[in-house]
């Protein structure tokens, strides 16, 4: 168990230009999520993936945001025409089945200039 | 999901136990209990669940009131990695992948 692995740890980026952020889970977890945590607050949820199917995506995800995952293994989060308001840790969680506790990443914090 | 309310900070000192507190007075009955924790530059990570019996695991424990409306994480022997925001969550059993945080108790272990 490698853990959840997110790259890059840290971003920097010009306002208006796009953005992609990648998590790799714990090997045979197939339920994959995607969390927003902006400073001072907990994370909020933004999107479920079971295997390569998005199940769930909650309405802070606008639509700048993609989110994929194609062969049910890795995820890809890209953000387009970045914002301000966008600077945020993307935190990334994966789980073997549907209750079972949450294994998060140590996440990407993305900030915009 | 049903609200909880938790002190903003807490203070212990290290290898004393620690409780910390939640209160959840509109819990549902199929609201399970979870708890996570924060450590500074990493993501959260899992502590414990329950539903109405107390839990015990090897990183904490977690007395839950008969009437479920308050619950109490406990950690027997604070050291100094314990030191972190401490979430508590509730969530109902069929969705328990879209954890609502609120703010935490953020945890000083003094040495």
């Amino acid at each position: 168990d490698t853990g959840v692995s997110q790259d890059p740890r840290h971003k920097i980026t010009k306002r208006g230009q796009n953005v992609t952020f990648r998590c790799d889970p714990i090997s045979e977890h197939n339920r994959l999520y995607w969390y927003r945590q902006t400073l001072g607050q907990g994370p909020e949820f933004l999107t479920y993936f079971q295997n390569e199917a998005q199940l769930e995506k909650s309405r802070l995800l606008s639509d700048r945001f993609s989110a994929e995952r194609p062969k049910g293994s890795f995820s890809t989060l890209e953000i387009q025409r970045t914002e301000q308001g966008d600077s945020a840790m993307y935190l990334c969680a994966s789980s073997p089945w549907l209750n079972s506790p949450l294994h998060f990443g140590n996440g990407t914090r993305l900030t915009v200039t | 999901d049903a609200k909880t309310t938790q002190p903003n900070s807490m203070e212990s000192n290290e290898e004393e136990p620690v409780h910390l507190p939640c209160n959840h007075s509109t819990i549902s009955g199929t609201d399970y209990i979870h708890w996570y924790r924060q450590l500074p530059s990493q993501g959260p990570e899992y502590v414990i669940h329950g539903l109405t019996s107390n839990v015990n695991n090897r990183m904490a424990s977690l007395a839950i009131a008969e009437d479920r409306k308050s619950s109490t994480l406990i950690l027997h022997r604070a050291t100094l990695r314990d030191a972190a925001v401490y979430y508590c969550i509730l969530n109902s059993g069929g969705s328990n992948y879209k954890l609502t945080f609120g703010k935490g108790t953020l945890l000083t272990v003094n040495p």
